[in-house]
């Protein structure tokens, strides 16, 4: 089955250190997002790829990282600057038309719930 | 500034009791409007796209509706099993707009 996978499901990260979440699609996809989600609050955006080796910051890029060396993966790192990582992260991916600015859906993983030691 | 508005924030519904979410928004130009179900400690799941006011679209007991300035989800008959939060998103017009903007979403609980 098509899918996106996201591990590992729960992550936890010392004072200083970063961490990486993963995000893999079989989808053939060419976008990939990656979201991150509080309680009483909208999904938020943190960076989207549209195609590989380029990403763009949303609108909380402030703290976290991406790459994207090939089509099937996103992955996200935490660093130490993010002060408040506490949340639950959503890695997502759409097809794209780059003539159109396609409206096609986004389809998500199941997240990683990241938490502080 | 793109918003999202949705209401109420949650809601209480008996088995059977058809009720209605409602999705206020701003956009500079809509491409589209999304619905998503959202179940505890998963993933949103993608239930419809709308592109211009008028448009419905139906799945099962769900109906969305579109208008220029709001969406609804209605809920017909409601089930325990639809009990979930509802996300609704909006994708304004222009180049590189891929992104979404995201409402809180509405905690519907169906109760047998």
């Amino acid at each position: 089955d098509g899918g996106i996978t996201q591990s590992p499901k729960y992550l936890f990260r010392k004072e200083g250190q970063n961490v990486t979440l993963s995000c893999e699609q079989n989808l053939n996809h060419d976008a990939m997002y990656w979201y991150r989600q509080d309680p009483g609050q909208g999904l938020r955006l943190i960076y989207y790829s549209q195609i590989v080796n380029d990403f763009q910051k949303g609108d909380i890029a402030e703290g976290y990282s991406v790459s994207r060396e090939k089509k099937e993966s996103f992955p996200l790192t935490v660093t130490s600057a993010q002060k408040n990582p506490t949340a639950f992260y959503l890695c997502a991916s759409s097809k794209t038309d780059p003539i159109m600015y396609s409206n096609q859906p986004q389809h998500f993983g199941d997240g990683t719930r990241l938490s502080i030691l | 500034e793109d918003q999202v508005t949705q209401s109420p924030e949650a809601l209480r519904l008996q088995e059977g009791e058809s009720s209605s979410l409602n999705c206020s928004y701003t956009v500079s130009g809509l491409r589209g409007l999304f619905w998503y179900r959202q179940d505890p400690g998963k993933g949103p799941e993608f239930l419809f796209t709308l592109y211009s006011a008028g448009e419905e679209k139906e799945k099962e007991r769900l109906k969305a509706t579109l208008t220029k300035k709001e969406s609804f989800l209605h809920i017909t008959a409601p089930k325990p099993e639809d009990s979930a939060t509802y996300l609704c998103a909006v994708q304004a017009q222009g180049a590189g707009s891929y992104q979404l903007t995201f409402g809180k979403g509405t905690k519907l609980s169906v109760i047998p």
